[in-house]
């Protein structure tokens, strides 16, 4: 069974600090990795795409994906109030049914004015 | 990013009702739709995935004769939730993606938030 774990939270930071979000995966033949935020009541947005080991920065956010450790993880700098919301890691394997998402539960983060 | 759409976004119906969504990719031909649905407080769960011109696969659980899934284009699929009861009553998302591709990207649609009383 592939699982991908994250800590239900909730993570609460104040603002302007770095909020980090992690998540693990069981099946080693991973190869793509996504972050998703979703507000309550409303659908998951994609935030970020990673596929190789390292780190990829797209504004205030940084996705890093280490595929030895089977790790990836989410860092939110400068949080503000509005990245309030529930972040969904998901992970997927090779192609045809392979090629589906396996998402966690997603990491609850709550972010202090 | 990518646009898919849904609708209705929000519908109330009787029990014993069907119900039909629609899920749209709006600048993009998806080879592959999911629907999935969320209870409150609770995480995504994925009914089916379904490909263009094929049967859908359901999920272990998911009646398949109650939740009719059709992909008839690139761009369109539907879920019809037949004979609707009260514990239907939940948040229904559709998601696309335009290939197998690995680095090709699933996006949601905005949901569709069913209530049957």
């Amino acid at each position: 069974q592939k699982e991908v774990e994250q800590n239900s939270g909730p993570l609460s930071v104040p603002e302007g600090a770095i909020a980090s979000l992690n998540c693990t995966y069981s099946d080693r033949v991973s190869q793509s990795f996504f972050w998703y935020r979703q507000y309550s009541g409303k659908s998951p947005e994609l935030i970020m795409s990673i596929y190789s080991n390292g780190d990829k920065e797209d504004g205030r956010f940084t996705a890093q994906l280490n595929k030895a450790s089977q790790y990836v993880s989410l860092l939110i700098r400068d949080s503000q109030p509005s990245d309030s919301a529930t972040y969904l890691c998901a992970v997927r394997g090779y192609g045809g049914s392979q090629g589906n998402l396996i998402f966690g539960k997603g990491t609850k983060l709550s972010v202090k004015p | 990013g990518a646009v898919v759409s849904q609708h209705p976004s929000r519908v109330i119906c009787k029990s014993g009702t069907s119900v039909k969504i629609e899920c749209r990719s709006l600048d993009f031909q998806a080879t592959t739709m999911f629907w999935y649905r969320q209870f409150p407080k609770q995480s995504l769960m994925l009914m089916a995935t379904s490909n263009e011109g094929s049967k859908a696969t359901y999920e272990q659980g998911v009646e398949k004769d109650k939740f009719l899934i059709n992909h008839a284009s690139l761009t369109l699929s539907t879920l019809t939730v037949t004979s609707a009861h009260p514990e239907d009553s939940s948040f229904y998302i559709c998601s696309a993606r335009a290939s197998g591709g690995l680095t090709d990207t699933q996006y949601f649609g905005p949901g569709t938030r069913l209530t049957v009383l």
